[in-house]
Parts: C-alpha cells; sequence; structure tokens
C-alpha cells in the first residue's frame, strides 16, 4: 500500500537535545512538507520541498532544519534553537507544489508527538 | 490570499445531516475549494474539492454557491466516526486554519 510513514510515534526530547523526525513515502511525489500542529490549533508550516535538495523555508521555521536527499524522505530536526518543541508534527506528500501552491491532493502521515523531558 | 471562515464547533444528531459551512469571500475565479478532515491524534484526510458544480463522493458532497464566495460540505448520514475537524482550504495553499470541531453524537 502506498503511503506516508512517519517515526517515531511519540519521542522525548532533553533539554539542549537535538532530535531528528522521520518521513518516508512511497508515493513518488515530489513535493513534501512538515507541519506542527498546538493543541486545539491548526496546523502551521515548518518547511516545504518542490523537489531533491531544494527545500524552502515554512512560516514558522525558526529552530528546525530539513533535508532532502532523496525523493522519499524529508527527515525534520527539531534543534536545540526550538524553545518550544512540543507539539504534534505532521508530514504530507502532493504530487507537486507551485508558488506555495498544492498541486493535486495532500497526502498526511500519522504525526509524530515530540515532548520535552 | 483568500481567507475562509468556518464556525468553531457545530453538533450533529447520529445518522442525520451534517452541513459544515465555509465562508470564502475573497476567492478567485481559478480558486478550487477543498475540504479535508482530522480525527484526533491523526494526520488530515482528504475528502473532496471542487471549482464551481457541486460535486459528490462516497464521502460527501460539496456544494459551492453560484457566486463561489461560501460552500457547504455535506455528510449525508453523520456516524460517531465523523466526529472530527474539517478544514476548508481555498486555492489549495500551504495554510490549514483551526477548522471546525464536529462532534456527533448518539
Amino acid at each position: 500500500d502506498g503511503g506516508i510513514t512517519q517515526s517515531p510515534k511519540y519521542l522525548f526530547r532533553k533539554e539542549g537535545q537535538n532530535v531528528t523526525l522521520s518521513c518516508e513515502q512511497n508515493l513518488n511525489h515530489d513535493a513534501m512538507y512538515w507541519y506542527r500542529q498546538d493543541p486545539g490549533q491548526g496546523l502551521r508550516l515548518i518547511y516545504y520541498s518542490q523537489i531533491v535538495n531544494d527545500f524552502q523555508k515554512g512560516d514558522i521555521a525558526e529552530g528546525y532544519s530539513v533535508s532532502r536527499e532523496k525523493k522519499e524522505s524529508f527527515p525534520l530536526t527539531v534543534t536545540s534553537a526550538q524553545k518550544n518543541p512540543t507539539a504534534f508534527y505532521l508530514c504530507a506528500s502532493s504530487i507537486g507544489v507551485r508558488d506555495r501552491i498544492i498541486l493535486g491532493k495532500l497526502f498526511f502521515g500519522s504525526g509524530t508527538q515530540l515532548s520535552v523531558l | 490570499d483568500a481567507k475562509t471562515t468556518q464556525p468553531p464547533s457545530m453538533d450533529c444528531a447520529e445518522g442525520r445531516a451534517a452541513n459544515l459551512p465555509c465562508n470564502h469571500s475573497t476567492i478567485s475565479g481559478n480558486e478550487y475549494v477543498y475540504w479535508y478532515r482530522q480525527i484526533h491524534s491523526q494526520g488530515p484526510q482528504y475528502i473532496i474539492h471542487g471549482l464551481k458544480n457541486n460535486e459528490t463522493n462516497e464521502m460527501a458532497s460539496l456544494i459551492i454557491t453560484e457566486d463561489r464566495k461560501s460552500s457547504t460540505l455535506i455528510l449525508p448520514h453523520a456516524t460517531l466516526r465523523d466526529t472530527a475537524v474539517y478544514y476548508c482550504i481555498v486555492g489549495n495553499k500551504l495554510v490549514f486554519g483551526a477548522g471546525t470541531i464536529l462532534r456527533v453524537k448518539s
């Protein structure tokens, strides 16, 4: 079955630690995205990638970093510079994106809940 | 950017139709209306999209007004499993607002 896999489901970060959230897709999609969701809120865009080896900052990129070395993978690192990292993180993909407009439907993973110890 | 306005929450009786409104008065002529829903602690799921004409699929119906300034997502026979947050997105942009919390009650 094609889809997006996020891991782990739950993650805990210690003070001053970087943590990496995994996102893999086998939908052959060019575009991938990372969103952050706080309780009772909508989704806020962290980073997105139109194609391999290219990515753009979203609305709340500070304290986060990404890489896109393979089409299938778009890992998100939450760095120690992100002072309030506790949130639900969602990865998504679509066939493409142009000028911040999604081409086609968005497909989401099941999310990673990150908490601070 | 076209903005959307959705009520923060709605209740619906199980088995009845759930009608979720979305206002998008600044929508441009070539912008589609997309609907997604998010069940608690899961990723959002695509439901339906449309441009001008009404659309129906196995999950829902989408009614878009003639002036395209508003739309309504209809779940014809709501079940308890339809309890979720419903997001209306215009222009398929990368922005998800707070959406509407739909509570289906038995």
